[in-house]
């Protein structure tokens, strides 16, 4: 079965350092792979995305994904984190299968940034 | 564009009553998802659209569930008759195929938050 996993439900980190949010997928083939953002009372925001090329991708807000197909990762990073990106983060893949286009999203982790 | 345009913001309907969920796609867009978000099961797609025609409509719950997309600039979501287990935040999001770099990631709407009391 096709399926994104985010095994973290919640990251804190404090500003200024470094933050990582974990991506793991299965699903056949070469997926498209992307991190969306939400904040509170809104819609998902698209961050990055993976489709070929270079395994590390540069998104919105200064957010970065690294593409591991041998560990078949996906996972966010930040170099150096800010309040402003607490908020709930979504991976999610596109399989690439003739069957099927649609966009399959993990559960979500929640991002805490404390000053 | 204005981006997925989703109606209402929010719906309060009494349980019993019938709801139905607006969702105005991004003009060239052809394919059209409705997801639905609440704390306990997270972000579950419960139906896509390719070209108008549903492809996947395995995640609608049950059959008081019920998906039209009779243009390519509209759908609706109905649910006949609602339940409070329905209460959550339904989200529609379209995309193109997907066949060049810059035609593959969804755009979301700010969601219809429905709560049946």
């Amino acid at each position: 079965a096709q399926s994104v996993a985010q095994p973290e439900d919640q990251v804190n980190v404090a500003e200024g350092n470094p933050l990582t949010v974990k991506c793991t997928y299965s699903v056949s083939g070469n997926p498209y792979l992307f991190w969306y953002v939400q904040y509170p009372n809104r819609g998902l925001q698209f961050l990055l995305k993976y489709i070929t090329g270079d395994n590390l991708v540069k998104g919105s807000y200064g957010f970065e994904a690294e593409f591991n197909k041998s560990q078949t990762s996906f996972h966010l990073k930040k170099p150096s984190a800010l309040v402003s990106d607490s908020a709930l983060y979504f991976c999610a893949v596109r399989p690439l299968d003739s069957s099927a286009s649609k966009i399959i999203f993990g559960s979500g982790t929640r991002l805490s940034i404390r000053p | 564009d204005a981006g997925v345009i989703q109606s209402p913001r929010h719906e309060v309907t009494e349980m019993g009553q019938e709801v139905t969920l607006r969702c105005k796609p991004i003009s060239g867009h052809d394919y059209l998802f409705w997801y639905r978000q609440t704390m306990m099961r997270g972000l579950e797609l419960l139906i896509y659209f390719n070209n108008n025609v549903p492809i996947d409509d395995s995640g609608m719950p049950e059959d008081r569930f019920s998906a039209k997309m009779p243009n390519a600039s509209f759908s609706t979501l109905k649910i006949q008759p609602s339940e409070p287990r329905d209460s959550a935040v339904y989200f529609c999001a379209s995309t193109k195929q997907g066949t060049t770099r810059d035609n593959t990631e969804a755009f979301f709407g700010q969601g219809t938050r429905l709560t049946v009391v």
